[in-house]
């Protein structure tokens, strides 16, 4: 299928390690890429292509991908990384086109 | 620096039309994809459309296939989204997003291919509410 598929949160104590995974067909052929979404904001990507950081988002922030299950891993977990977490990939035939996962919540408290 | 720039959204009745514009400054538009994401209130994001840099190829999500179209002029840097037959559940915030990619080769003329890479830069929204 070409369905993604997030917990629909994920709670972390601050400074602790959050992982949000995300599962689908997808994966095993296609790179995965994670947002971010603070509430009233727009999406931010953190990860691209399964694990690359774009520039100028932390150190902390990484992603790992294998077979059909990705991995998005925030160390040290700050109050300020509260927020909607989407993985992202595409049909490489395009048939069904560009797909999201349903978003993870991730609470620090 | 980067930005995009949305804007057109507003009220429409069922069955009743709306076009979205989305402008584009401090990248070179004509050679990178461009996408249209919408979120539903209280929802998640759904990819709506994708075009690429030349405007050649497009791909849409079977929600709108049919209803909706895609389209930009790389002489004004600035991407549009035609919604047509509009539905109650079309109501959401509107985003465009920049492609990460790249065209096979540097000049990226018309007709090369190009490598798509996720949603690198995203506008802030605009949104559009279908009701009677």
């Amino acid at each position: 299928s070409y369905e993604l598929t997030q917990p629909p949160s994920v709670s972390v104590s601050p400074g602790q390690t959050a992982r949000i995974t995300c599962s689908g067909d997808a994966l095993s052929k296609e790179y995965v890429y994670w947002y971010q979404e603070k509430t009233g904001q727009a999406p931010v990507m953190v990860i691209k292509k399964d694990s690359e950081r774009p520039s100028g988002i932390p150190e902390r922030f990484f992603g790992s991908s294998s077979g059909t299950r990705a991995t998005l891993i925030i160390s040290r977990a700050q109050a300020e990384d509260e927020a909607d977490y989407y993985c992202q990939s595409v049909d490489s035939s395009r048939s069904h086109g560009w797909v999201f996962g349903g978003g993870t919540k991730l609470t620090v408290l | 620096q980067v930005e995009l720039v949305e804007s057109g959204g507003g009220v429409a009745q069922p069955g009743g039309s709306l076009r979205l514009s989305c402008v584009a400054s401090g990248f070179i538009f004509r050679t990178y994809g461009m996408y249209w994401v919408r979120q539903a209130p209280g929802k998640g994001l759904e990819w709506m459309a994708v075009v690429s840099h030349d405007g050649h190829n497009k791909y849409y999500a079977d929600s709108v296939s049919g209803r909706f179209t895609v389209s930009r002029d790389n002489s004004k840097n600035t991407l549009y989204l035609q919604m047509d037959s509009l539905r109650v559940g079309d109501t959401a915030v509107y985003f465009c997003a920049k492609d990460g990619g790249y065209c096979s080769s540097v000049t990226c003329p018309i007709g090369d291919h190009y490598y798509y890479s996720g949603m690198d830069v995203w506008g802030q929204g605009a949104t559009v509410t279908v009701s009677s």
